[in-house]
């Protein structure tokens, strides 16, 4: 059973299309990450929030943990190639676990075409 | 600065045969992670060192995997014998205190058993 489901798991848009991936659980975090990771590197953090209700910006990405700190969904506006990739978003310290120990979803598949 | 760095990028072997994958940590970092990436089970935590010592090790898939990290700038994850399962990307994450949730990782090793 996958802790953190992502959805949708592909994604093939055009290049300045909006678009917003989610990351759904039935477990509460004390946090939530975004990552994003291209092909043959590691994942490289995005962003990381801790409040329920949370809303952060990273210039076209907006960011936001629910209220229950179970979900969390990423928006792109006016999205570009260089926002082609693989994102992640990975859960710590569920359901009071250590904060070291991250669960991650399986990822969204972004591809923006130009 | 260097970030994590791990050898090799790529092995390829034949079932049965050791494979030794080697990371070395961002200077300073005290706390070591080593992943497991597959397009079925997702990025998945094998084992976390904290000061050089192993602390979780539940994410071990059996003992045929071993990990040491016998000083602060260097971490072994070995697979004796490896086997055509255990094909994936080995990813190593450093992070500078044990209790945060802020990795980084490195560029992986893509592990391919014939």
């Amino acid at each position: 059973t996958q802790l953190l489901e992502q959805s949708p798991q592909f994604l093939s848009i055009q290049e300045g299309e909006n678009l917003t991936v989610y990351c759904n659980s039935s477990s509460v975090f004390s946090s939530l990450q975004w990552y994003r990771q291209e092909p043959g590197e590691g994942p490289v953090l995005l962003v990381t929030v801790v409040t329920g209700g949370e809303v952060k910006k990273l210039k076209r990405l907006t960011f936001q943990f629910g209220d229950a700190r179970k979900d969390s969904s990423l928006h792109i506006t006016a999205a570009q190639p260089g926002d082609t990739g693989l994102y992640l978003c990975a859960g710590a310290g569920n359901s009071g676990g250590s904060n070291y120990k991250l669960t991650f979803g399986k990822g969204t598949l972004l591809t923006v075409n130009p | 600065d260097a970030g994590v760095i791990q050898s090799p990028r790529h092995e390829v072997t034949e079932m049965g045969q050791e494979v030794t994958l080697r990371c070395k940590p961002i200077s300073g970092h005290n706390s070591l992670f080593w992943y497991r990436q597959t397009m079925m089970r997702g990025l998945e935590l094998l084992i976390y060192f904290n000061n050089n010592v192993p602390i979780d090790d539940s994410g071990m898939p059996e003992d045929r995997f071993s990990a040491k990290m016998p000083n602060a700038s260097f971490s072994t994850l070995k697979i004796q014998p490896s086997e055509p399962r255990d094909s994936a990307v080995y990813f190593c994450a450093s992070s500078l205190r044990s209790r945060t949730d802020t990795q980084y990782f490195g560029p992986g090793t893509r592990l391919t058993v014939l």
